[in-house]
């Protein structure tokens, strides 16, 4: 079958730095998405990762190993208005979406 | 802008009470997806459509339909809604293309059954 593992939750600090983290298996690849989701809000896209290494966006990077079936999303100093699921999504063979269930980031003062 | 709209933003039925939920899109993209998403889960992919295509997951329930009038809208039907129902329900569209395929939002009608 396929799946994505995050963890369900997190918490930092404001102005730190956290790395979420994100595995899978699935049948084929044809990248990796990262969307951030504000509670009772829309997903809105992060970044895309289609090749092994870092793509960096600001205070956001997302890191891609296809070998390990392995990805990260750094945040870097860190705002309240981070505090959001991010979810982990990977295009599979058909170029369908195979979400995880998000991990719910959690920013304290 | 060019936008992904949903409406209602809220909507309330009774049991058993048919609802509709639409969706628009002025991005002019070929394929539209109706998700279910409940709290603190992945969302659930219902149907989608590349252009007129309709494409149904093998376990999406009979008491979802779907239509597609045209390039631009999108309408989900649960015909008799059961508590069960209840979620965020988001419509989201993507070029199509077979290179990259990342997903545009609207931001989600939440779907309450008394």
């Amino acid at each position: 079958g396929q799946n994505i593992d995050q963890p369900t939750e997190m918490t930092a600090t404001e102005g730190a730095i956290v790395q979420i983290n994100c595995t899978y298996q699935t049948s084929g690849f044809n990248g990796l998405f990262w969307y951030q989701q504000h509670a009772g809000e829309a997903p809105t896209f992060l970044s895309y990762n289609v090749l092994d290494g870092l793509e960096e966006k600001g205070r956001f990077s997302s890191f891609l190993s296809r070998s390990k079936g392995y990805s990260y999303l750094l945040l870097k100093e860190l705002q309240m208005k981070d505090s959001a699921s991010y979810l982990c999504a990977v295009s599979d063979s058909n170029y369908q979406l195979i979400w995880g269930a998000g991990t719910k980031l959690i920013i304290k003062p | 802008d060019a936008m992904v709209i949903q409406n209602p933003r809220y909507q309330v039925t009774q049991f058993g009470k048919p609802v509709t939920l639409s969706c628009s899109q002025t991005l002019n993209h070929n394929v539209m997806y109706w998700y279910q998403q409940k709290s603190s889960q992945a969302p659930k992919l219902l149907f989608h459509y590349y252009d007129k295509d309709f494409n149904n997951e093998a376990d999406t329930p009979d008491n979802f339909q779907s239509r597609r009038p045209n390039t631009s809208f999108c309408f989900l039907d649960i015909r008799s809604p059961g508590l069960g129902d209840a979620a965020m329900y988001l419509c989201a569209t993507s070029r199509g293309t077979e290179t990259y395929n990342e997903q545009f939002f609207g931001p989600g009608t939440r779907l309450t059954v008394l």
